[in-house]
Formats: structure tokens, C-alpha cells, sequence
């Protein structure tokens, strides 16, 4: 199955400053989709990434805050911008391989 | 909307019990998931389930699909202490996005 890096794995930021999460995906692929996890919480869909066309966000998301790009069918970034500490979370890529859904390993984020 | 609600949210078994986790959605999908995330890590994909009737096993998991009632399950049997995880039921939205439920934080006891 497809296998997603991302980086950072994790990082501590202060509020008010920006963090881009990259993905990079070992096969080319059409969509590709950003979650959030909230501590203790379930994933929401923040957006979803096609190549070659803006981003497609979703209620309550808005890309000033989440801007997001997808220069190629591998690879993909998420910018976190002007932090505050409710954006605290673990960030996931997810991409379609088949039938199946495939996570990344997830950015965790902590911002101060 | 599609929603997605599962229960039970915790579920504290004993070595050797059987139970069930439910989930519910409310609109027609093509498919649902199955996955497990243990603390600190990320989501590992059980089943994927794409039909009405579908039934798949895995070891001491089992998981069932009835698109008419929008129900699937997630059958544990003789739980064992390695299978305390998080899991997460999701449902297809469209084009392959996902809608998770609330996800059912299982401890075994021994």
C-alpha cells in the first residue's frame, strides 16, 4: 500500500507564528486530504488537496488560516498560520490506495 | 451532513469477554472503515467494508456491514490485552473523504 512520510513529526511553536507540515506520498496520487486530531478527540477533515486546483476546505476551515499546497501528484503542504493554542493537535494526511484509506504518521503540534 | 456516531466512547473489558462497538451514520455511503490508532500513533486500517451483508475477520476482530439499517459493527472476541487501542469507525463522504465517529477507547483487563 501506499507509504506517507510527513515532516515534522512534532514541533512546539509559539502563538502567533506559522507552521507548514509537509507530506510526500511514494506514488503519484489524484487527492490527497488533511485531518486535524484534536487531543482526545476524534479527526476532522480540514481539506481536501487536488493537484493542479485550489484546495477544497471544509466547514469551519478557511485557507487563510490552513493555506495549502499541491505542486505535484506526490507531495502536498499544510500551513498552520498565526497560531493560537487551540491549534494544538496532530495533523494527518491521508491519501486513497485502492479501497483503502492511508495515513500518515502525523505532525503533532503544540503551540505555547 | 453525514454523521457518524459510535458507542460505546470507553469500554473497559476483561481478558477472555466478548463485546461489540457500534457505529451509526446517517446517509448512504459506498464505503466504511475500521481502524485503530494506539496512544501516540496513527490510524492502522482493520477492514474496509463496501457492501450490504459484507463481513470480514481479523484474528479476534470482526466487523459487519447492513447499509440498510446504516450500521456496521465491530465484534470482539475473547478480547486480549494487546487489543486496548482507540478505534475509530469512518465513513466515505464522497470521493474518498472521510467522516469519523467519535471513536471507543477500549482497556483489557486481565
Amino acid at each position: 500500500s501506499a507509504v506517507i512520510s510527513q515532516k515534522p513529526s512534532r514541533d512546539i511553536c509559539q502563538r502567533g507564528t506559522s507552521l507548514t507540515i509537509q507530506c510526500q506520498v511514494d506514488s503519484q496520487v489524484t487527492m490527497m486530504f488533511w485531518y486535524r486530531q484534536q487531543p482526545g478527540q476524534s479527526l476532522t477533515l480540514i481539506a481536501t488537496a487536488n493537484q493542479g486546483s485550489e484546495a477544497t476546505y471544509e466547514s469551519g476551515f478557511v485557507i487563510d488560516k490552513f493555506p495549502i499546497s499541491r505542486p505535484n501528484l506526490t507531495f502536498s503542504t499544510l500551513t498552520v498560520s498565526n497560531m493560537s493554542p487551540e491549534d494544538s493537535s496532530i495533523y494527518l494526511c491521508s491519501v486513497p490506495d485502492g479501497v483503502e484509506g492511508v495515513f500518515g504518521p502525523g505532525t503533532r503540534l503544540t503551540v505555547l | 451532513e453525514l454523521k457518524v456516531e459510535q458507542n460505546p466512547l470507553f469500554l473497559s473489558m476483561q481478558e477472555g469477554k466478548n463485546y461489540t462497538i457500534y457505529c451509526n451514520y446517517s446517509t448512504t455511503s459506498d464505503r466504511l472503515y475500521w481502524y485503530r490508532q494506539d496512544p501516540g500513533k496513527s490510524l492502522e486500517s482493520l477492514f474496509v467494508l463496501l457492501s450490504n451483508g459484507a463481513v470480514k475477520q481479523e484474528g479476534r476482530l470482526m466487523a459487519s456491514l447492513d447499509t440498510k439499517a446504516r450500521l456496521s459493527t465491530l465484534h470482539i472476541t475473547a478480547a486480549v490485552h494487546d487489543l486496548s487501542a482507540t478505534y475509530f469507525c469512518a465513513v466515505d463522504a464522497n470521493n474518498n473523504d472521510m467522516r469519523f465517529g467519535a471513536g471507543t477507547r477500549l482497556t483489557v483487563k486481565p
